[in-house]
């Protein structure tokens, strides 16, 4: 029972520009929900995350949107730059309960 | 303050060995979880533990698989008599508590990879 869902398995973007990586989850009961990016052979990094209070949040080139009624969250990275490039997971928990993960979106910044 | 301690990273085991993973969470961390990777997948939840209990084991195949976080010591992942399905990135992390809205991220150890041949 896949919960989290992203259904792009790569993007490709050009240095500079808008990446947004997208993530739809099923369970109502999630209320904070996170973004992690990984590089290959290392363990996955936390980068910015949400709770279900807000409908955005910023940090530096990263800003994450919550659609709750649609139950869709995206990461904008801008502008993006070529050490963006890496696998980036969603994720999203509900109180008191364990993460549940994406399945991850390689992203590919070209110089 | 080290970060989430995972050994070893690499562990290659024959076929029905048993596999022993660890753990050591970050300092003050009391909440540790275990995810696998499966070539081109994405982090599928295997356990969540505290101190001496298991939380939720909903991730963990019902054999072969168990875990155990003693109130001295890591987290242990062990895999009884292991089988080639079970060569997988190992992650565990661990987040300093569970609060309500407004939680806190998980911190990842480097993984463990696990090779059975």
């Amino acid at each position: 029972d896949q919960q989290v869902k992203q259904n792009s398995p790569s993007l490709s973007v050009q240095e500079g520009r808008i990446s947004i990586l997208n993530c739809d989850y099923t369970n109502s009961m999630f209320d904070y929900f996170l973004w992690y990016k990984k590089y290959p052979a290392e363990g996955p990094t936390f980068l910015i995350s949400i709770s279900s209070i807000k409908d955005k949040n910023e940090d530096g080139r990263f800003t994450v949107f919550l659609n709750k009624s649609a139950k869709h969250l995206s990461l904008h990275i801008v502008p993006s730059q070529p050490g963006d490039s890496a696998v980036y997971f969603c994720a999203a928990s509900a109180s008191g309960h364990d993460m549940r993960f994406g399945a991850g979106t390689r992203l590919t910044v070209k110089p | 303050n080290a970060g989430v301690m995972q050994n070893p990273r690499h562990l290659v085991r024959r076929r029905g060995q048993e596999a022993r993973l660890r753990c050591s969470p970050m300092k003050g961390h009391s909440h540790v979880y275990w995810y696998r990777q499966l070539p081109e997948e994405g982090l599928k939840f295997m356990v969540y533990l505290q101190k001496e209990n298991i939380i939720d084991e909903s991730g963990m195949p019902k054999e072969r698989f168990s875990a155990e976080f003693p109130k001295e010591g890591p987290s242990i992942l062990r895999i009884q008599q292991v089988v080639r399905g079970d060569s997988a990135a190992y992650f565990c992390a661990s987040s300093p508590n569970r609060g309500l809205i407004g939680d806190t991220e998980a911190f990842f150890g480097q993984g463990t990879r696990l090779t059975v041949v």
